[in-house]
């Protein structure tokens, strides 16, 4: 099956900064098939990116996906108070569809 | 709206057997496929199942095969996860997923708020 490994672990940041967050796959994954989901505690995932690059419906545009093959990345620009989550990465590409272990993003 | 609820949850021993059951709502049901994902205590999220529209195809995580069963009916817009001899690792929140679109290859747009298992003597 196809390991995503997420880094960091961990990512704090105040508000109106960057946040860079990476998913590595274990074997090449079609880029249409790369996805990011973010979780607030006690609440369903909210997808946030499909293919890689698409933002979901109402996903506003400080957060942008990019990257293919093995290496992907979440970007969120001008982070604000709400964006405090886990954010997990998922390849739908070869079955078993599996998810990466989350980056928590912890807002200062 | 758009709602996904899930219900059948609670406490089983191990080897016992509970369905699971995700009421859909707020958009055409028999157009999408469908999955289940869990989340054990404190952990990832994990893929568990998914069903085409049709329901005559279906696909399952290899620690699920031969003991989870995914089925759907589109009368009633309704999803289910029939788990039989469940393991204390089967513990974890089952959250029921729409898919983009038909096929299982699919992101998952909207979720459930999940419905707990807990495997337990």
């Amino acid at each position: 099956e196809i390991v995503l490994m997420q880094s960091p672990g961990t990512l704090s940041l105040s508000p109106g900064e960057g946040a860079t967050l990476s998913c590595r796959a274990s074997q090449s994954v079609s880029s249409s098939y790369l996805a990011w989901y973010q979780q607030k505690p006690g609440q369903a995932p909210r997808l946030l990116i499909y293919g890689a690059s698409s933002r979901a419906t109402g996903i506003p545009d400080r957060f942008s996906g990019s990257g293919s093959g093995t290496d992907f990345t979440l970007t969120i620009s001008r982070l604000e108070p709400e964006d405090s989550a886990v954010y997990h990465c998922q390849q739908y590409d070869i079955s078993p569809w599996t998810f990466g272990q989350g980056t928590k993003v912890e807002i200062k | 709206e758009v709602q996904l609820l899930e219900s059948g949850g609670g406490l089983v021993q191990p080897g016992g057997s509970l369905r699971l059951s995700c009421a859909a709502s707020g958009f055409t049901f028999s157009s999408f496929g469908m999955s289940w994902v869990r989340q054990a205590p404190g952990k990832g999220l994990e893929w568990v199942s998914s069903i085409i529209p049709v329901g005559d195809s279906a696909y399952y995580a290899d620690s699920v095969k031969g003991r989870f069963t995914i089925s759907r009916d589109n009368s009633k817009n309704t999803l289910f996860l029939q788990m039989n001899t469940l393991r204390a690792e089967d513990t974890a929140v089952y959250h029921c997923a729409k898919g983009v679109g038909v096929s299982p290859r699919n992101a998952l747009d909207i979720w459930g708020q999940g419905t707990m298992v807990t495997v337990s003597s």
